[in-house]
């Protein structure tokens, strides 16, 4: 079955320090990944995409992700936190070839809490 | 044109009522969505369509659930006599058809509480 998971329920961060939320796959082919954020009652927006080249993807306030084929990961990451990255984060797949619905597969979600 | 509005923002209901929401894409979107999310999950496939035509849904769509978009613009979800189980945010998404791989629009969500 296809399916993605994100290993941590919550990601506690100083403000400043780098922080990471992780993310893992099992979809066969080469999916197109994903990550979106979303804030309390508010729908998702769409954060960063990796469909194919480079392995490190730059996305919207300075998050960015590497996509690792061998360990099947895409772990999204940012450099220097901010209070106001505290947020919800979902990690997401649109499997290849799919039958091309553009339907996607969501984790479970990683809250992320920045403290000043 | 702002994005995907969906409406009501929220609803609440008695079990046993029926529900309707709508949505709204980005007005050039010919692929329009709807998800599931329940309190500590990630969206839900329930279904897809392309312009008017339904064309994919998931099994979560019992027959108490019915989805519309008679004209390949707005789109209706109808949940007949509903259950607790079926509180949930209800979201729509839209794209453009070749173009997906950049990611849907969200809408902001329908919040169903059924009491």
């Amino acid at each position: 079955a296809q399916s993605v998971a994100q290993p941590e329920d919550q990601v506690n961060v100083a403000e400043g320090n780098p922080l990471t939320v992780k993310c893992t796959y099992s979809v066969s082919g080469n999916p197109y990944l994903f990550w979106y954020v979303q804030y309390p009652n508010r729908g998702l927006q769409f954060l960063l995409k990796y469909i194919t080249g480079d392995n490190l993807v730059k996305g919207s306030y300075g998050f960015e992700a590497e996509f690792n084929k061998s360990q099947t990961s895409f772990h999204l990451k940012k450099p220097s936190a901010l209070v106001s990255d505290s947020a919800l984060y979902f990690c997401a797949v649109r499997p290849h070839g799919s039958g091309n619905t553009g339907k996607l597969i969501f984790g479970q979600g990683t809250t992320l809490q920045v403290k000043p | 044109d702002t994005g995907v509005s969906q409406n009501p923002r929220h609803k609440i209901t008695k079990r046993g009522q029926n529900v309707t929401f709508r949505c709204d894409p980005i007005s050039e979107h010919n692929r329009l969505y709807w998800y599931r999310q329940t309190l500590g999950q990630g969206p839900e496939f329930l279904t897809y369509f392309q312009n008017e035509a339904q064309l994919e849904k998931s099994r979560l769509l019992s027959d108490r659930f019915s989805a519309e978009r008679p004209k390949g613009s707005f789109s209706t979800l109808e949940i007949q006599r509903t259950e607790q189980g079926d509180s949930a945010m209800y979201l729509c998404a839209s794209s453009l058809a070749g173009t997906a791989e950049y990611g849907y629009t969200f809408g902001s969500g329908t919040r169903l509480t059924v009491v």
